[in-house]
């Protein structure tokens, strides 16, 4: 089956600093690509959907400028917590499709913890 | 470590007839469940979830789903399928400590008219 992998699985980093976060789809190239982010014990909030060579779109409420998304190859999508802080500690994952209605394959999550 | 089964890839059932699908789980922790719908054209959208509250769990649109923590189990019913359950759906676990997500690889559940 199709696999996402997602990377790092889990960071720690001082306030003030960026963090990228790594999703690559390993054995099929993926149009789309979602970000999602959780809260712990409560259900996953959709970020921003993400299509290759095109800008991502965001969901209402998540800063642009803050969450950058780059989608720049058919395997390759980035999420990078610029100026990280510590309400920004949560569990972030991403999925990904062939084609933007096909099924979707997630990736293992990554934790992420600000000092 | 934790991890999920769905147990089957696709379920196809007649419409109005009830809908089972099914998922296993392993956790060290006591885990929070999840199930998760994903219709075409659109993002997740969760069903329902238990975490350590009442075992049977209700759910949107007339799902439920049983925690039954002597057979690692978290099926997800409705008594009644409608062709717009038509997705796929996704069984999610959440460990406790540092445990992330989890998820299923997904029942895709057609719906026979």
């Amino acid at each position: 089956g199709a696999v996402v992998s997602q990377h790092p699985s889990r960071v720690i980093c001082k306030s003030g600093t960026s963090v990228k976060i790594e999703c690559r789809s390993l054995d099929f190239q993926a149009t789309t690509m979602f970000w999602y982010r959780q809260f712990p014990k409560q259900s996953l909030m959709l970020m921003a959907t993400s299509n290759e060579g095109s800008k991502a779109t965001y969901e209402q409420g998540v800063e642009k400028d803050k969450f950058l998304i780059n989608h720049a190859s058919l395997t390759l999508s980035t999420l990078t917590v610029t100026s990280a802080h510590p309400e920004d500690s949560s569990f972030y994952i991403c999925s990904a499709s062939r084609e933007t209605n096909e099924k979707l394959f997630f990736g293992s999550g990554t934790q992420l913890s600000v000092l | 470590a934790q991890s999920v089964t769905q147990l089957d890839s696709h379920v196809s059932v007649s419409e109005g007839t009830p809908v089972l699908l099914r998922c296993n789980y392993s956790s060290s922790y006591s885990p929070s469940l999840f199930w998760y719908v994903q219709h075409p054209n659109k993002g997740l959208q969760l069903l329902l979830k238990y975490t350590s509250a009442a075992t049977l769990v209700k759910g949107i649109n007339g799902f439920e789903a049983e925690f039954k923590k002597s057979e690692t189990s978290f099926h997800l019913t409705k008594p009644s399928a409608h062709m717009s359950d038509a997705a796929e759906y996704f069984c999610v676990v959440r460990g406790g400590g540092a445990d992330g997500l989890t998820f299923g690889k997904g029942t895709h559940l057609i719906i026979q008219p």
